[in-house]
């Protein structure tokens, strides 16, 4: 169990446009969705909290329009990268907690998702 | 803020044990999480401490102090396949929505 997806695992696209990155949780239902960001030999670094029904709170630094987050649902989180530019290409990941886990309130990580801009 | 220190490499022999320390200046603290992570790919739950003491599970071991900010992942009997990166994460608290902060890895490379 608690099994997380992400949609693409891959993404070219080019300077200027935006790109879109579904988070899913399959077998159970996230009360808060993370999103990091991970640059080549570095560690994930978090962007944004966010839970479903509210607002994300985005970490410092992290430009909130320009990386839309939406938690609509228990299971689903989409984090937006509008007028992407080179310096965004990195790999995206997600991880999402149920929050019933009383013991570790442990977080599911997706298998993330590779975003190339040209 | 947040200060999470760990080893940037390592390297160690087959059927060795390895220890990768991590050492944490932290606003709050909600637990301690380990996480592998090979190249390309999400990383994976190791361990958690949240206590003081050392955690078991298989061929890996945790250990917490809280009063020291410090904790050590013990891979023992180690196999070519545990080359990887390893994470080390403090849990923030309720407030910052339990979010983890990572540390920047420890590269461990496992020789023959």
């Amino acid at each position: 169990g608690a099994v997380v997806s992400q949609h693409p695992s891959w993404v070219i696209c080019k300077s200027g446009t935006s790109v879109k990155i579904e988070c899913r949780s399959l077998d159970f239902q996230a009360t808060t969705m993370f999103w990091y960001r991970q640059f080549p030999k570095q560690s994930l670094m978090l962007m944004a909290t966010s839970n479903e029904g509210s607002k994300a709170t985005y970490e410092q630094g992290v430009e909130k329009d320009k990386f839309l987050i939406n938690h609509a649902s228990l299971t689903l989180s989409t984090l937006t990268v509008t007028s992407a530019h080179p310096e965004d290409s990195s790999f995206y990941i997600c991880s999402a907690s149920g929050g019933w886990d009383t013991e570790g309130l442990e977080q599911y990580f997706g298998p993330g998702t590779r975003l190339t801009v040209t | 803020g947040q200060n999470i220190d760990q080893p940037t490499e390592m390297t160690a022999t087959e059927g060795a044990i390895v220890q990768i320390n991590c050492t944490y200046q932290t606003s709050g603290f909600n637990g301690l999480f380990w996480y592998q992570q090979h190249a390309g790919e999400a990383p994976t739950f190791l361990s958690y401490n949240v206590l003081d003491g050392l955690e078991e599970k298989g061929r890996f071991s945790s250990f917490l102090s809280r009063s020291k900010g410090y904790s050590y992942l013990l891979l023992k009997e180690l196999q070519m396949k545990d080359s990887a990166s390893y994470l080390c994460a403090v849990r923030a608290g309720r407030g910052s929505g339990y979010a983890l902060n990572f540390g920047k890895g420890t590269s461990l490379l496992v020789t023959p």
